[in-house]
Parts: C-alpha cells; sequence; structure tokens
C-alpha cells in the first residue's frame, strides 16, 4: 500500500464546473496535509494547508479532512482552464521528521 | 527575490560525470530538502538537513552526497552519474522542521546520456 494515494486521473471538468480531487494516506498519526499545484515543467506551489478535521475555504479552494477515514481532499469551484495542473496531495508523517510523503498527483484538465 | 533559487536550472552530461547542483534560500528557513521527480512525476524526499545538521537521509546511494555550508544553502553533490540519475531535482525549505509545508525551488532537469 502506498503512503499517500491519489487517482492520477486525467480529470476532466468543463469550465465553472467543480473538481474534486481526492488523497487518502495510510499513516494513522500523520498531522499535516497539504496541496500542491504543479503546472508542467514547473515546481510544486502550496495552495491548501489543512491540520485538523473539517473543511479550510480559501478563495475558490476548499480543503477536506477525514483523520479518521485518513482522507484529505480538495475542491476546486467555478474551475478554470489556468487550473489544468497535476494537483499533488502531501502528508507529513506522525514521526515528526518534517518529512512530506506526496502522493503520485492527480492531472486536473478543465475543458473551455 | 526568489525566495528559493537552484542552479543549473538544465544539466546534459554524460554517464560516469561529476555533477553538482546548488540550492540557496533567502526566506530564513531552517530547515532545506532535496527531492527528486522521476519521469512519472512522483516526488520523492532524498535528504533533509535542520540548520546544517542531516537529518533525513532516505536510501539514496552514496554517490549522492549534500553539503549544507550554512542553513540558506544546501548543496548536491553527484558522482558517478548513471542514467538512472536522469530525473527533476528539487530544492525545498521550511520554516520549521515539523509539520510546515515545503516551498521549492523551480527544478533541475538532469539528463544523463
Amino acid at each position: 500500500q502506498k503512503e499517500v494515494e491519489q487517482n492520477s486521473g486525467p480529470l476532466s471538468v468543463p469550465e465553472g464546473a467543480i473538481a474534486s480531487l481526492n488523497c487518502t494516506y495510510s499513516d494513522r498519526g500523520s498531522q499535516s496535509f497539504f496541496w500542491y499545484r504543479q503546472y508542467s515543467g514547473k515546481s510544486p506551489e502550496l495552495i491548501m494547508s489543512i491540520y485538523s478535521n473539517g473543511d479550510k475555504e480559501d478563495g475558490r479552494f476548499t480543503a477536506q479532512l477525514n483523520k479518521a477515514s485518513q482522507y484529505v481532499s480538495l475542491l476546486i469551484r467555478d474551475s478554470q482552464p489556468s487550473d489544468s495542473a497535476t494537483y499533488l496531495c502531501a502528508v507529513t508523517k506522525s514521526s515528526n521528521t518534517g518529512k512530506l510523503i506526496f502522493g503520485q498527483g492527480t492531472t486536473l484538465q478543465v475543458k473551455p | 527575490d526568489t525566495a528559493v533559487s537552484q542552479t543549473p536550472k538544465y544539466l546534459v552530461t554524460q554517464m560516469g560525470n561529476d555533477k553538482s547542483i546548488k540550492c540557496e534560500q533567502n526566506l530564513g528557513h531552517d530547515t532545506m530538502y532535496w527531492y527528486k521527480q522521476d519521469s512519472k512525476k512522483f516526488l520523492k524526499i532524498m535528504f533533509s538537513y535542520n540548520n546544517k545538521e542531516l537529518i533525513i537521509n532516505e536510501t539514496v546511494p552514496n554517490r549522492f552526497s549534500p553539503k549544507s555550508p550554512d542553513k540558506a544553502h544546501l548543496n548536491l553533490h553527484i558522482n558517478s552519474l548513471e542514467l538512472g540519475d536522469s530525473a527533476v531535482y528539487f530544492c525545498a525549505s521550511s520554516p520549521l522542521i515539523i509539520g510546515t509545508e515545503a516551498f521549492f525551488g523551480q527544478g533541475t532537469r538532469l539528463t544523463v546520456v
């Protein structure tokens, strides 16, 4: 079992729709959760962090965390073609070494 | 005023050569990392340094040797390059060692021929 799992996609949504990206993790003691966006040929860019159960909203982005289910998700409302990228879920291990474990990423395509 | 900068951006070299990648951050962060992203886009940590001290050393061949002269710099030296070393290498930094997000440099695309 991979430590952090994401569906590689591609996930294709029409412009203006809600894109839902999902991630599961195996280390039950994980404390910190992050979503990064990576455009092709570019570096990962942090878009959301979440540390406690529930929802966290930032503009068009909402991160959702459910530690009991070991599940974290990212919702993108009013998706734009500029949102087309690979979205990486990252989790810190409970051993607290600061080590970020990444999922393999979900490719999102927003079609005009 | 780039936050995390690494050089070079592209590196093409022959098998068996030795090469270095440099990384500098001006964010005042204590912790720096090297990550490797393979052709399948999977991003995996290689090393972590906190205040010049090695904290994480994943199962990386000892041909890879990181060096941190101060907490703002973390360089990566690779000896005897192999075809399988071809990848994008990202330097990153974070303010604390525990549970905080990492900020990435622009990456170095290494191609070994």
